[in-house]
């Protein structure tokens, strides 16, 4: 069972476009939200986190906005760089479960087009 | 200071062989999780340590699957008899806290199996 899910798969941006990305999720235990940005090669690496307690948490140009009663959370890349092409997981854990895991996201691959 | 390191970076191996994949993370950080990537897939859990307890291993996929933090820090996720299926990068990530929530990923084992 995919618990949380994510959209689009690819999304191609013009430079200084906003890029969203969207996740939905089941479990309502899931407390805290990820999201992180991975290049080729490399790991994981986190880029801005959010708790259910906020709707919106801005970081730079990377704002998550967080609807409670849908189940549903998305990331807005404002002015989008040609740098910020990379793949996108969103991911969920909350302290229900050994060390908070996490349960990502099947990604979304960003293209920002010079 | 540095981060989460993995070695090898790459494998290569045989159907049926064994082979150790070895994480060391960051100085201190009493959480250690293991995830598998398939490719253009998100990470999914495999087990978590917290020290030297393994409290979680509900994700490894079968009991070819072992992993050990005995000393609780460097951790080694070993697969015994390696299937095809088995291909996949496999990542590290550690955390300062039990239960705390930012994960540090290292840059993962690319397994093929032959």
């Amino acid at each position: 069972q995919q618990q949380v899910k994510q959209s689009p798969q690819s999304l191609i941006v013009q430079k200084g476009g906003i890029s969203i990305i969207n996740c939905a999720y089941e479990n309502t235990a899931f407390d805290y939200f990820p999201w992180y940005q991975q290049f080729p090669g490399k790991g994981p690496a986190l880029l801005i986190a959010i708790r259910p307690d906020v709707s919106e948490k801005k970081e730079g140009r990377f704002t998550i906005s967080f609807n409670k009663s849908a189940k549903q959370f998305s990331l807005h890349i404002m002015d989008s760089q040609p740098g910020d092409s990379a793949t996108y997981f969103c991911a969920a854990g909350g302290e229900y479960n050994a060390g908070n895991m996490l349960t990502f996201g099947g990604g979304t691959r960003l293209m920002v087009k010079p | 200071g540095a981060g989460v390191s993995q070695s090898p970076r790459y494998k290569v191996a045989k159907r049926g062989q064994d082979v150790a994949l070895r994480c060391d993370p960051i100085s201190g950080h009493v959480s250690l999780f293991w995830y598998q990537q398939a490719l253009g897939q998100g990470p999914e859990f495999l087990t978590y340590f917290q020290n030297e307890a393994q409290l979680d291993k509900s994700g490894l996929p079968s009991d070819r699957f072992f992993a050990e933090r005995p000393e609780g820090s460097v951790s080694t996720l070993k697969i015994q008899r390696t299937q095809q299926e088995d291909s996949a990068v496999y990542l590290c990530a550690s955390s300062l806290q039990s239960g705390g929530e930012t994960q540090y990923f290292g840059p993962g084992t690319r397994l093929l199996v032959l």
